[in-house]
């Protein structure tokens, strides 16, 4: 089971947001984050807990091992504002967590 | 360009069958795994189902157990998703996704669809 902290959170253009997740057991690296816009494909962030996307920004960045993970964007975006997953590659049946929505203030 | 498109989807009563169908194009397909993930409108992601690259079940979430089945032809580029006995709570898009792994398993998703919608209601 994965579980997201905050569940929303509210943030301006600039800021620094971490978004964290944590796992009912240890997982190693096999922990992912994904971006999902209304409409549109979701889109893979980070693997294996650290590992940036080919094309995904700089400003996105991933930490964590075990059973707590963190996916820091370091100043917010306009097109950032979206909805955050984390997901667990480890064993199957994958699981996702219930996801953070990211909110301009 | 990697490019996933699924069709299928639409509205049916509970009960009923749907099958869906994600047509690959810009990778070669028999070397990937494959997976669908369905959203409830408004709602988490849920994996539902996953096929290895050569054909090989990668296991379900238990709610479909039984009632979904999924499938892939190479020839066609394509992957599909038989639903039956389908009801209310399976209403949601359904994502299909590409496995990031090359003829391997990672359990993450590359390249996403942008879904089909079901809904289940009488």
């Amino acid at each position: 089971q994965m579980t997201q902290s905050p569940s929303s959170l509210s943030a301006s253009i600039g800021d620094r947001v971490t978004i964290t997740c944590r796992a009912s057991q240890g997982i190693a690296n096999y922990l992912n984050w994904y971006q999902v816009k209304a409409g549109k494909a979701p889109k893979l962030l980070i693997y294996d807990a650290s590992t940036l996307q080919s094309g995904v920004p700089s400003r996105f960045s991933g930490s964590g091992s075990g059973t707590d993970f963190a996916l820091t964007i370091s100043s917010l975006q306009p097109e950032d504002f979206s909805t955050y997953y984390c997901q667990q590659s480890d064993i199957t049946p994958i699981t996702f967590g219930q996801g953070t929505r990211l909110e301009i203030k | 360009e990697v490019q996933l498109v699924e069709s299928g989807g639409g509205l049916v009563q509970p009960g009923g069958s749907l099958r869906l169908a994600c047509v690959a194009t810009g990778f070669n397909f028999g070397d990937y795994a494959m997976h669908w993930v369905r959203q409830v409108p408004g709602k988490g992601l849920e994996w539902v189902s996953g096929i290895s690259w050569n054909n090989g079940f990668l296991g379900n979430t238990d709610s479909v157990e039984g009632r979904f089945s999924i499938s892939r032809d190479d020839r066609k580029n394509s992957l599909y998703l038989s639903m039956n006995s389908l009801r209310p709570d399976d209403t949601a898009f359904y994502y299909c996704a590409r496995d990031q792994r090359v003829r391997g398993v990672s359990l993450l998703f590359d390249y996403w669809g942008q879904g089909t919608l079901v809904t289940v209601s009488s």
